[in-house]
């Protein structure tokens, strides 16, 4: 149990278009859902806190104009990348959490823009 | 606030033998949760090992163990018998017990340790 699906893997872009990248809870429900940035060989950044039926906590230097983030259902967080640059290309997690037993982590998605 | 330090940026381990990964952390909270996860090359996370901060008995996973010493905020992972597919950077993270349950996957990370695992 405690499966996170992310999609897509992975995505290239022009720049100046818009990714959206999904997050999905396949066997429990997550009132909140997380999505971190990681850069090669560096440990997970926190960006945002996506709360279902609200709006999402961003963290501080988070752009959030840039990073659109909607959780629409208890199984489902999307994250969209608006007006993409080169500078926006990077590995991007999300994660869930079905209780006590800890955070669950999709496969990630590697965004290239070109 | 919570912090997580990982002062090993690389460790490396013949097969078969043993290694340990360091991580401190610092928490003002009294009821919290402290993880190991693997990440490797394929990127994606895996969750080792999870200690809760209430529970004095070091948690344990097949070749897998912490050494969790609250008072000094210490809780290292110890991987027995150590296999080539154990080569991954491996994050130390915390998260605050939350009772509406929503903080659990609000992880703070450490700066990773990167395993080399020799055969």
């Amino acid at each position: 149990g405690a499966v996170v699906s992310q999609h897509p893997s992975w995505v290239i872009c022009k720049s100046g278009t818009s990714v959206k990248i999904e997050c999905r809870s396949l066997d429990f429900q997550a009132t909140t859902m997380f999505w971190y940035r990681q850069f090669p060989k560096q440990s997970l950044m926190l960006m945002a806190t996506s709360n279902e039926g609200s709006k999402a906590t961003y963290e501080q230097g988070v752009e959030k104009d840039k990073f659109l983030i909607n959780h629409a259902s208890l199984t489902l967080s999307t994250l969209t990348v608006t007006s993409a640059h080169p500078e926006d290309s990077s590995f991007y997690i999300c994660s869930a959490s079905p209780g006590q037993r800890g955070a669950f982590f999709g496969q990630g998605t590697r965004l290239t823009v070109v | 606030a919570q912090t997580v330090t990982q002062s090993q940026p690389e460790m490396s381990v013949q097969e078969a033998e043993t290694v340990t990964l360091s991580c401190t952390y610092d928490t003002s909270e009294s009821d919290y949760y402290l993880f190991w996860y693997k990440q490797p090359p394929s990127r994606q996370m895996i969750l080792v090992i999870r200690q809760e901060a209430y529970k004095q008995q070091n948690a344990t996973e097949n070749r897998f163990s912490v050494n969790f010493q609250k008072a000094a905020k210490s809780f290292s992972l110890k991987i027995s018998d150590s296999q080539l597919g154990d080569a991954a950077m491996y994050f130390c993270a915390s998260t605050n017990f939350n009772a509406g349950g929503t903080s659990y996957g609000k992880l703070t990370f450490g700066q990773g340790t990167i395993l080399t695992v020799h055969p």
